[in-house]
């Protein structure tokens, strides 16, 4: 079974840093990849996606990830965070099996401390 | 456009009652999807129906646990005879009828929070 593995469960970094999230996958083929934010008692924003193509892709908020087949990866980064990036992070994978099944990694919870 | 409703938002009820919770799809899209979030965990898939049928349902706890779509009216997630592990948040999304890659994007609502006391 495909598996989603966000290998940092907490980040910290300071405002106007950079940030890197790490998402690595399990699937045979490539799948279609996505990362969504959710802010504490909200639900789910889609920043980015990638189905083909450019193997980086920019998304809203200043965000972009790059997809590395060769690593089974798809990490999330931004060249300079803002307080308002404080949030958890979700890497996830379509299951195109059943056609739409979302496989979640855990999450990364970033803090940002100014 | 209105996005994903989901209501109530939050809900609270007894063990051994039945909880109930609803899902409009975004406008035009005729597919639904629901997920639980557990406390500390990401989302975990539950089911997948288009109008009037389940398409996917292996994430569903085999008992207790049904959902619908019907031709008319929201998406109800239903859980009878709820247990204190049933707590979680519970996502609805939904996604285009559409073929090609826009229908793989799903969109999400605010969520439910169920507590069960």
């Amino acid at each position: 079974a495909q598996s989603v593995t966000q290998p940092d469960i907490h980040i910290t970094v300071s405002e106007g840093a950079s940030l890197e999230l790490r998402c690595n996958y399990s699937y045979g083929a490539t799948p279609y990849l996505f990362w969504y934010v959710q802010s504490p008692g909200q639900g789910l924003q889609l920043l980015l996606k990638y189905f083909s193509g450019d193997t980086l892709v920019q998304g809203i908020k200043g965000f972009e990830a790059e997809f590395k087949r060769s690593q089974s990866s798809f990490n999330l980064r931004k060249p300079s965070v803002h307080w308002s990036d404080a949030a958890e992070y979700f890497c996830a994978v379509d299951n195109m099996e059943y056609g739409n099944k979302l496989v979640f990694g855990a999450g990364t919870i970033l803090r940002v401390k100014s | 456009n209105a996005g994903v409703m989901q209501n109530p938002r939050h809900l609270v009820r007894r063990r051994g009652q039945e909880a109930r919770l609803r899902c409009s799809p975004m406008k035009g899209h005729s597919h639904v999807y629901w997920y639980r979030q557990l406390p500390e965990e990401g989302l975990k898939f539950m089911v997948y129906l288009q109008k009037e049928n389940i398409i996917d349902e292996s994430g569903m706890p085999k008992e207790r646990f049904s959902a619908e779509f019907p031709k008319e009216g929201p998406s109800i997630l239903r859980i009878q005879q709820v247990v204190r592990g049933d707590s979680a948040a519970y996502f609805c999304a939904s996604s285009p009828h559409s073929l090609g890659v826009g229908s793989y994007e799903q969109y999400f609502g605010p969520g439910t929070r169920l507590t069960v006391t």
